[in-house]
């Protein structure tokens, strides 16, 4: 199994740029995460997904950012204005849930390093 | 009050003594409990998870719970350099979602 895999693991790109981050789960989990790390804030939870409906998007700071799960090997997260206080390592994590909670723990991709200049 | 409590360290160990590790959580319906490995530059990864009161072993690692406390903590048994890292506590209530703290650091002294 190639685990959780995310893309790209670096991205640099100017203030007022969209910036695409893409995540392909372990096959067969049906649970998708982003969590954003920070070294102010630690890992917060962004958005995630069961069986590619969106069930908890709180985390998602403001309209700029949107997140999608077309099918059950593919998310992105989008921001569109990219802004410097966007910068932080993203990650994508993946889970198959058991008996409908977080039994087993995530598995979390190798994350995607955001600076926004 | 933060969901999940964690001392931020750092935590500085000699080699071959006893890392202890503690965390606190805020919601008595959590369920799930995990502790998180984090390298620098890499991504968590799971080293324990306990859901009962009283004590989980694998290995050089022990896991303990105490619900009506509302404290989980991580023992490391005879610490190695290699065991250097910051250690998350995650919990869980009755949903998917993990709530983590932020993290303590450890450094193991050769």
């Amino acid at each position: 199994d190639a685990g959780v895999i995310q893309s790209p693991r670096h991205e640099v790109t100017e203030m007022g740029q969209e910036v695409t981050l893409r995540c392909k789960p372990i096959s067969g989990h049906n649970s998708l995460f982003w969590y954003r790390q920070t070294m102010m804030r630690g890992l917060e939870l962004l958005i995630y997904f069961n069986n590619n409906v969106p069930i908890d998007d709180s985390g998602m700071p403001e309209d700029r950012f949107s997140a999608k799960m077309p099918n059950a090997s593919f998310s992105t997260l989008k921001i569109q204005p990219s802004e410097p206080r966007d910068s932080a390592v993203y990650f994508c994590a993946s889970n198959y849930p058991g008996q409908g909670y977080a039994n087993y723990g995530y598995t979390f991709g190798s994350g995607t390093r955001l600076t926004v200049v | 009050q933060k969901e999940v409590e964690q001392n931020s360290g750092p935590l500085s160990v000699p080699e071959g003594a006893i890392a202890s590790l503690n965390c606190t959580y805020s919601d008595r319906v959590s369920q799930s409990f995990f502790w998180y490995r984090q390298y620098s530059g890499k991504s968590p990864e799971l080293i324990m998870s306990i859901y009962s009161n009283g004590d989980k072993e694998d290995g050089r690692f022990t896991a303990q719970l105490n619900k009506a406390s509302q404290y989980v903590s991580l023992l490391i048994r005879d610490s190695q350099p290699s065991d250097s890292a910051t250690y998350l506590c995650a919990v869980n209530r009755r949903e998917e979602k993990l709530t983590f703290g932020t993290g303590t650091r450890l450094t193991i002294i050769p």
